[in-house]
């Protein structure tokens, strides 16, 4: 079966910080890879996919960037990190092997001092 | 643009129906999705339906669609204490492009 693992689970970081997130799939190729934000009001907002390795469409401008470097790994960064940045992180893959509909991994919580 | 409305807040007592309700406005949407979002987790995905179904059931949970309306709803049976969470109602245009979410409903169960 897939499994998605994503770390770490909670970050606090000061303002101008760098950030690395890391996302991992399991059990599938060739997936479609998604990193979302969701602020306090709750709804999501797309930040980044991926069809496949190197390929990175960013939906929203801003000082955060996505990078592909293996088939299942996706990684969100940011060289300085702003308090606008606080957030619920979440990555999510889909398709893949039996067009799977999107699954999401647990999130990380990342609050900006 | 596409848009995904759902209400914010729905109440209902331990052992009744919920039923939570979603308007989507891209009619070219193929898949519709109910997610379910614990406090501080992940969403986990509850059950999707193809633009071509009317009705899709899994054992507690069914999902109606009016694809005229673009009208989505999830009905949770003999609601318990352990349903409270956001539901999120999501729409894409296929299975491999990014999904749009509503805002989420926040289901209070009163025991």
């Amino acid at each position: 079966s897939q499994t998605i693992h994503q770390w770490p689970a909670t970050l606090v970081q000061p303002v101008g910080s760098p950030l690395s997130l890391e996302c991992t799939v399991e059990g599938t190729s060739n997936p479609n890879l998604y990193w979302y934000r969701q602020a306090a009001g709750r709804g999501l907002q797309l930040l980044f996919y991926s069809v496949g390795i190197g390929q990175i469409s960013s939906e929203v401008p801003q000082n955060l960037s996505a990078s592909r470097p293996q088939d299942r790994q996706f990684i969100l960064s940011s060289k300085k990190l702003l308090l606008s940045d606080s957030g619920f992180y979440l990555c999510a893959w889909g398709g893949g092997q039996g067009n799977q509909p999107q699954h999401f991994g647990d999130g990380t919580r990342l609050s900006i001092l | 643009g596409e848009d995904v409305e759902q209400s914010l807040f729905l109440s209902v007592r331990e052992g009744d129906s919920s039923v939570i309700n979603c308007t989507y406005t891209d009619s070219s949407s193929t898949y519709l999705y109910w997610y379910k979002q614990e406090p501080g987790a992940g969403l986990q995905l509850l059950t999707y339906i193809f633009s071509n179904m009317d009705m899709k059931q899994d054992q507690r949970l069914t999902v109606l669609l009016n694809k005229k309306d673009k009208h989505l709803s999830l009905r949770i049976a003999d609601t318990q204490t352990g349903d409270s969470a956001i539901y999120f109602c999501a729409e894409s245009y296929s299975g491999n492009t990014p999904l749009v979410f509503g805002k989420g409903t926040r289901l209070s169960v009163i025991a």
